[in-house]
């Protein structure tokens, strides 16, 4: 597709229990961003990749936060024993070298009860 | 990438200009001016950029002062639709590429 996809569009999670979010960046765009934003909250920055390198995870939580890219193309955040605290909504942007803006996915809606 | 500081909020007639300011005073040389929006429950959604010449877009034009350390986001005839957050980032192109949002300015268009 011509944009960023995301899914799911909505998880509902126990607490404890693992989840995946999958970003799928536009074609050809080497740059890949992942946010969170919190009911009612600004963008919280987590984690940058450049092809598959992740030379930023400065903005990761905690150590159950992770996440890949593979190919150069789509990336995994995994968050393990999910706690209530990481109800969110998890944004994935892409864009290509230079001075191009981002172009934001719709996100995925992650519901921790 | 240098901090800037936007308004939290603005009202707006419908039709009429929205002004939309930022301060970025500590904004260094090689740092770009950047704008998105981001519309009730949608990903935020790029708007313009620019270094230090005005420029235009189909959906905005942006003003950057001629010491750069502030700049106006202007949508010429604002609509209802252009409710929404907006953001304003400085950020490097050399380096990391790292953006942070603030917390932006709510702009509220009144019919």
């Amino acid at each position: 597709g011509a944009g960023v996809s995301q899914s799911p569009s909505n998880k509902v999670t126990e607490k404890g229990k693992d989840v995946e979010l999958r970003c799928d960046p536009i074609s050809g765009h080497t740059a890949l961003y992942w946010y969170r934003q919190s009911l009612g909250q600004g963008l919280e920055f987590l984690i940058y990749f450049q092809g598959n390198s992740a030379p930023d995870k400065s903005g990761l939580p905690s150590d159950r936060f992770s996440a890949e890219r593979t190919g150069g193309s789509v990336s995994t955040l995994t968050i393990q024993r999910t706690q209530q605290e990481d109800s969110a909504v998890y944004l994935c942007a892409s864009s290509s070298q230079g001075l191009s803006g981002y172009t934001f996915g719709s996100g995925t809606r992650l519901t921790v009860v | 990438d240098a901090k800037t500081t936007q308004p939290p909020s603005m009202d707006c007639a419908e039709g009429r200009a929205a002004n939309l300011p930022c301060n970025h005073s500590t904004i260094s040389g090689n740092e770009y001016v950047y704008w998105y929006r981001q519309i009730h429950s949608q990903g935020p959604q790029y708007i313009i950029h620019g270094l230090k010449n005005n420029e235009t877009n189909e959906m905005a034009s942006l003003i950057i002062t001629e010491d750069r350390k502030s700049s106006t986001l202007i949508l010429p005839h604002a609509t209802l639709r252009d409710t929404a957050v907006y953001y304003c980032i400085v950020r490097s192109n050399t380096g990391g590429f790292k953006t942070i949002f603030g917390a932006g300015t709510r702009l509220f268009v009144k019919a």
